[in-house]
């Protein structure tokens, strides 16, 4: 069952720092790029960044570079995205996306940010 | 100017036939990319349609019946989804995506409604 499992919502706090993860199931950790996408009311989709699995390397999107940071643990077939100085504006739901096309997604995680 | 742009709401009969635009930014032009395109429903994670470079390097995505179908406009500098024999259940939002200046950029969507 080929699938990407991710964490629970979280709230925050402006300022704060999040978490988010995303397991990899029915298919070799390494096989494909794993991104994540932003979906946040009035925006409608932003590509956040992606990372290769095979080797840790991320490429970022210029609206998010500063503030995100993609890894992968392979000894958990587990991508993370921690997001860092939160603002109201960051609340969103963000997914996890596999494939070269696009095609495997996760459930995704809603991130609620207020004081 | 945003690098993609598309209108922000169709509607049609069912049974219709109805053109998606994604239009490039001047000075970006259409034919050097494969676009995506994306179906998206309140709740759910967005699912891969098709990517269209050219009338032979077109991918549909699993499952996705042929009535949805991918083009270029090389006149409006645009990619072009059709979704022929429109069904109550494709109501949704649609979004476009390409690769530019290394980095995946969705487009703002078209909020899809049979009347």
């Amino acid at each position: 069952d080929v699938r990407l499992l991710q964490s629970g919502a979280e709230v925050k706090k402006p300022g704060a720092t999040v978490k988010i993860s995303c397991k990899v199931f029915g298919f070799p950790f390494t096989d494909f790029y794993i991104h994540w996408v932003q979906e946040s009311p009035g925006k409608g989709l932003q590509w956040v960044g992606f990372i290769d699995p095979s080797d840790s390397k991320s490429t970022y999107s210029e609206t998010f570079q500063d503030r995100v940071t993609i890894t992968a643990d392979k000894s958990t077939d587990t991508v993370h995205l921690a997001f860092n100085s939160l603002t109201s504006g960051d609340t969103a739901v963000y997914f996890c996306a596999a494939g070269d096309r696009f095609e495997i997604w996760g459930q995704g995680t809603l991130v609620s940010v207020s004081s | 100017q945003a690098v993609l742009t598309q209108p922000s709401s169709l509607s049609a009969s069912p049974g219709a036939s109805v053109r998606l635009t994604c239009t490039l930014r001047s000075g970006v032009s259409v034919g050097a990319y494969r676009i995506y395109w994306f179906q998206q429903k309140p709740g759910s994670p967005p699912h891969f349609l098709l990517r269209y470079k050219s009338d032979s390097d077109v991918d549909l995505g699993s499952g996705v019946p042929s009535r949805f179908s991918g083009s270029k406009d090389a006149s409006a500098n645009a990619g072009i989804l059709v979704i022929s024999g429109l069904q109550s259940d494709d109501e949704g939002d649609y979004y476009c995506l390409l690769w530019h200046n290394n980095a995946y950029v969705f487009g703002s969507g078209t909020k899809v409604t049979v009347l």
